[in-house]
């Protein structure tokens, strides 16, 4: 069974642009959280989408979107970038809402210059 | 505001040392408490504690949790260098939303 595909792995972009994120979860799975993980706060939760729908979102600005398609696959927006926005951002999918077992992706590296 | 507060920060110790990793939380509507091992690459998931006094095991690995003291361990017996990883503790609230400690960064010296 294919595990959770992030793409890209590795972006670098400019303040002020705009990045898709886009995170395939392992067959099956209908869950699948966005997390942002930096040397200085850690792994901080985004937002959870289950069948299309955002079912729980973490303490992150409007710049910060998601969505989710019929066939579970997500994709993670982020608008206007700033620096800070600098960071690993992992996305893990389980067989159901709610913080039970998550598998990660591998992550995509993005660099705000 | 939601806390969960692993410690120590870091830790070095000798191949076939026992380690013993700590996670205390302060939550409201707590609903289950994740352990995860992190290498260079993604985390990837070791244990789930709903229920306090209920130990998890997992080879050479255990953890336990305690709901009346908010707090979890998680123990590593005869270390390996391969243990050497970052360990996140998560608890789950009401909502799902999961929150991270800062990890605790273990290194096994051979």
């Amino acid at each position: 069974k294919a595990g959770v595909t992030q793409t890209p792995r590795y972006l670098i972009k400019t303040r002020g642009q705009q990045v898709t994120l886009s995170c395939s979860p392992i067959s099956g799975h209908r869950s699948v959280s966005w997390y942002q993980q930096t040397p200085g706060q850690g792994l901080q939760f985004l937002f959870e989408y289950f069948s299309e729908t955002q079912r729980n979102k973490g303490n992150f600005p409007g710049r910060f979107s998601g969505r989710q398609f019929s066939n579970s696959r997500s994709e993670m927006n982020v608008s206007t970038l700033e620096l800070g926005d600098s960071a690993l951002y992992l996305c893990a999918s389980s067989l159901v809402v709610g913080g039970s077992e998550q598998f990660f992706g591998p992550g995509t590296r993005l660099t705000v210059l | 505001e939601d806390k969960v507060v692993q410690s120590p920060l870091s830790l070095v110790v000798h191949e076939g040392d026992t380690v013993t990793l700590n996670c205390s939380y302060e939550v409201t509507n707590f609903r289950s408490l994740l352990w995860y091992k992190q290498e260079k690459k993604a985390p990837t998931f070791l244990f789930m504690l709903t229920s306090s006094g209920i130990e998890k095991k997992s080879g050479r690995l255990s953890s336990i949790l305690d709901k009346k003291e908010l707090f979890s361990i998680l123990n590593i017996t005869a270390t390996q260098t391969g243990d050497s990883a970052v360990y996140l503790c998560a608890v789950v609230i009401s909502g799902y939303a999961l929150n991270f400690g800062k990890g605790t960064s273990l290194l096994v010296t051979p």
